[in-house]
């Protein structure tokens, strides 16, 4: 059973349009969530976070949108450049016993084109 | 280069024999983290450590897996008697303390043959 699902597995984007790169949960006790990036050959690397106390967290081109209700989040990057081309987490964790236990979904590829 | 390391990156080895891996972590961290991620799948938890204590271990990490942190700086995953299915990226992360943000290093990529 996905915990954490991101159905997409792949997303083509045009140099300067904005992606869109969606996550649903289904664990209503996750109030933690980060998007990783990951080249190939190369561990995933931090990009962003955002609490569950908030519905939003920006940084520079790329943006969290959390809904809880729907138990939604999705990173929006505008606007979007060749180097993004990567493979997009997003991971999920309560926080428990006071650490970050993350549940990862499967990754989105994103291409985008010069 | 500050970042976590692992050793080796790649390790082919035959079904039956063991394996070992080692980890480095951001040298302030006292929190590691060990995780497996199979092809088409995300990473999984197996384990972590607070210092040198080992404090939660996966379903995943079956008797065959063992990991430490005997100094309470780097750590080794053994995978005993190894098995095809143990074929994946297995990934060490850092933070530090209660941290959300977790930095992962390259990954160990173990093929069993």
């Amino acid at each position: 059973d996905q915990q954490v699902k991101q159905n997409s597995p792949s997303l083509s984007v045009q140099e300067g349009r904005i992606s869109i790169l969606n996550c649903d949960y289904t664990n209503s006790m996750f109030d933690y969530f980060l998007w990783y990036k990951k080249y190939p050959a190369e561990g995933p690397t931090f990009l962003i976070s955002i609490s569950s106390i908030k519905d939003k967290n920006e940084d520079g081109r790329f943006t969290v949108f959390l809904n809880k209700s729907a138990k939604h989040l999705s990173l929006h990057i505008v606007p979007s450049q060749p180097g993004d081309s990567a493979v997009y987490f997003c991971a999920a964790s309560p926080v428990t016993s006071g650490t970050y236990k993350y549940i990862f979904g499967t990754g989105t590829r994103l291409k985008v084109l010069a | 280069d500050t970042g976590v390391s692992q050793d080796p990156r790649h390790k082919i080895t035959k079904r039956g024999q063991n394996v070992t891996f080692r980890c480095d972590p951001i040298s302030e961290h006292n929190r590691l983290y060990w995780y497996r991620q199979t092809l088409g799948q995300g990473p999984e938890f197996l384990t972590y450590f607070q210092n040198e204590a080992q404090l939660e271990k996966s379903r995943l990490l079956s008797d065959r897996f063992s990991a430490e942190r005997p100094k309470g700086s780097f750590s080794t995953l053994e995978i005993q008697r190894t098995e095809q299915g143990d074929s994946a990226m297995y990934l060490c992360a850092s933070s530090l303390g209660v941290s959300e943000k977790l930095f992962f290093g390259s990954g160990t990529q173990l093929s069993v043959l």
